[in-house]
């Protein structure tokens, strides 16, 4: 049994670019959320996925999107990047209401 | 709005202590899960509690679910270094998938 699996682990951008982010969620989970963490803090939700449809989201802008495929792997993109968006993004799998796995995140820096 | 208060945010005890954590709400929870935190990777699951007044214990841990399905407690006995991180607690309400989650209790164990 795999576990969720994120990529890259670390990036850099510059103010104003666009980034995605990747993840491979755990086998038979078809659930994905997508959370940020800034240091020292808990996670916030920004949203989440299941069977390919958005159905949650956080406080975040609409420059903050998401896909989830067929094969329930997903992406975040966030258009427009500002300093502030510089943390920690987690991605989570579920199934139902069983607990979330989470990927190991992609550490994003916006200089 | 649903939210979680954790306390205390920061604690750093000698090996051998013993200490607790508290999540607490307003807002009823249908489960609460705590998570461990080590930096650089994504939360790891604990323990999912789903009753009211539910105990339930994982080695040196004891976790318990209030009576209301308002707050929880995490329990660590004989403290150990290995059990340093940043425990988080995440409550699910009764009408979405989302998690809601406390700021996190950062925990320092000396040698």
């Amino acid at each position: 049994e795999t576990g969720v699996t994120q990529s890259p682990t670390h990036l850099i951008k510059t103010r104003g670019q666009q980034v995605t982010l990747r993840c491979s969620s755990q086998s038979g989970h078809n659930t994905v959320s997508w959370y940020q963490q800034a240091l020292g803090q808990g996670p916030q939700f920004i949203f989440q996925y299941y069977r390919e449809e958005e159905n949650g989201r956080g406080n975040f802008p609409p420059r903050f999107s998401g896909l989830q495929f067929p094969n329930y792997s997903s992406e975040l993109n966030v258009n427009a990047l500002e300093l502030d968006d510089s943390a920690l993004y987690l991605c989570a799998s579920s199934r139902g209401r069983d607990g979330y796995t989470f990927g190991s995140g992609t550490r994003l820096t916006v200089v | 709005t649903q939210l979680l208060e954790q306390s205390p945010q920061f604690l750093s005890i000698q090996e051998g202590e013993n200490l607790t954590v508290y999540c607490n709400s307003s807002s009823v929870f249908s489960s609460l899960q705590w998570y461990r935190q080590e930096p650089g990777e994504g939360p790891v699951l604990l323990v999912t509690v789903v009753t009211g007044g539910e105990v339930k214990k994982l080695k040196r841990l004891t976790f318990q679910f209030g009576d209301a399905r308002k707050d929880s407690s995490l329990h660590i006995t004989a403290a150990q270094p290995g059990d340093t991180g940043l425990y988080l607690c995440a409550g699910r309400g009764d009408s979405n998938y989302q998690l809601i989650w406390g700021a996190g209790t950062k925990l320092i164990i000396k040698p």
